[in-house]
């Protein structure tokens, strides 16, 4: 079973450059989100959604941007990158959208802007 | 405001010996809790949640947490460690009064010497 999937799984972007993390999931979980990981900061949710068509803003939104057109894809976009963008991404859905229910978690995207 | 405490940022323990990780929270309302598991380059893996009932949950790999209301606390225990238990482990609340939210802690790094 394929679960959560993320690409790329490396990259390495120059400031001011744009790029799309791709994330996708084949169990049909309506919740789906974005985190970052950093040393020190543990997971912070950047954005998220319940359903196609739904999105919303976590704790760190800012230079990002997302969309859910499908219930299996959650795209991430990086606008302009920037440095301080230099993170490890997660991807992460759940069949419940109420913090009720585990979150089957992709493998990261690290990113590095230069 | 949700939050979720992991006092320790690393912790170094012998093969065989006991473990424990601390979580403190604080939430308002029922919290749902959990605790996660981060292999080195992976994404994270559920080991462990609680809902209700039995303070006392069992989770995959040996582990288990005690929910303490008076402390809002759910550490995570495990009799005996494996070398294959070295990773970051993280402890996490699904803020049902908001929706839509997980909140983790900040991580303990475990390190297993023979």
């Amino acid at each position: 079973n394929a679960g959560v999937t993320q690409t790329p799984k490396f990259q390495v972007l120059k400031t001011g450059q744009s790029m799309t993390l791709q994330c996708a999931q084949d169990m049909n979980h309506e919740y789906m989100s974005w985190y970052r990981q950093d040393p020190g900061m543990g997971l912070r949710l950047i954005h998220y959604s319940v359903g196609a068509g739904i999105t919303d803003q976590g704790e760190v939104p800012n230079g990002y941007n997302v969309s859910r057109s499908t219930t299996e894809d959650f795209p991430l976009r990086l606008l302009s990158a920037a440095p301080s963008q230099t993170s490890v991404y997660f991807c992460a859905s759940s069949y419940s959208f109420w913090g009720t229910g585990e979150l089957f978690f992709g493998e990261g995207s690290r990113l590095t802007v230069l | 405001a949700q939050s979720v405490t992991q006092p320790d940022i690393h912790i170094t323990v012998s093969e065989g010996a006991s473990l424990e990780l601390r979580c403190n929270y604080s939430y308002g309302a029922t919290p749902y809790l959990f605790w996660y598991v981060q292999s080195p380059g992976q994404g994270l893996q559920l080991l462990l949640k609680y809902f209700s009932g039995d303070t006392l949950v069992q989770g995959i790999k040996g582990f288990e947490a005690e929910f303490k209301r008076s402390q809002s606390s759910f550490n995570l225990r495990k009799p005996s460690v494996h070398w294959s238990d070295a990773a970051e482990y993280f402890c996490a609340v699904g803020a049902t009064n908001t929706g839509n939210q997980f909140y983790f802690g900040t991580g303990t790094s475990l390190t297993v010497i023979p």
